[in-house]
């Protein structure tokens, strides 16, 4: 079935420790994102990409980074986890920046 | 850049009943406007969307929303709620160019018996 993966689908990290979330998708879409979902706060883009080999920071990018080496992968790394990062994270991908866009099932990260 | 508003956090209808959830943005231009929604612990579902044309615009599982461009909304509307219906629902809106997607804060709809 056509869609997007994450992984993990929960992860409990220690403060300090790097962690990767990863994101796949089979759509073949250009533009790819990252978000957290806060209470309170929506949602709220962290990251994105509107092709390959391109990335953008939104609003929330303290903290993280990513890398687009192929369409298909969007993987979101925490190089020093903190208590704050605590949250849900969303990947989406998108045939372009205007387009719809297609969310992934999430990973609720808790760091302490 | 562009921005949008849902001023209602949390409301509460019985079950058949109408539905009207707000949406406000702001933006200069035509922009696109999209309405999905999050049920409990799952990611978000496009509802419908609005590019362009026809400013009445139908989507999924019944629900409607009207583009009103003199009032910088895109209010979504549904004749009858059902219970399965309660769930986030979040407002988002592109402008032209490689902007992505702002959402709104999202309205959380409880249905009652």
């Amino acid at each position: 079935i056509a869609g997007i993966t994450q992984a993990p689908t929960s992860q409990i990290l220690a403060a300090g420790r790097r962690m990767t979330l990863r994101c796949t998708q089979d759509m073949r879409h250009n533009a790819m994102y990252w978000y957290r979902q806060d209470l309170g706060l929506g949602l709220r883009l962290i990251h994105y990409s509107n092709t390959a080999g391109t990335t953008g920071k939104g609003e929330v990018p303290d903290g993280y980074s990513v890398s687009r080496a192929n369409t298909d992968d969007f993987p979101l790394t925490l190089a020093s986890a903190v208590p704050s990062q605590t949250s849900v994270y969303f990947c989406a991908s998108g045939a372009g920046v205007r387009d719809e866009q297609f969310f992934g099932p999430g990973t609720r990260l808790t760091v302490l | 850049a562009q921005s949008v508003t849902q001023p209602d956090i949390h409301i509460t209808v019985s079950e058949g009943a109408s539905l009207e959830l707000r949406c406000n943005y702001s933006y200069g231009a035509t922009p696109y406007l999209f309405w999905y929604v999050q049920s409990p612990g799952q990611g978000l579902q496009l509802l419908l969307k609005y590019f362009s044309g026809d400013t009445l615009v139908q989507g999924i599982k019944g629900f409607e929303a009207e583009f009103k461009r003199s009032q910088s909304s895109f209010n979504l509307r549904k004749p009858s709620v059902h219970w399965s219906d309660a769930a986030e629902y979040f407002c988002a809106v592109g402008a032209r160019g490689n902007t992505p997607l702002v959402f709104g804060k999202g309205t959380r709809l409880s249905v009652i018996a």
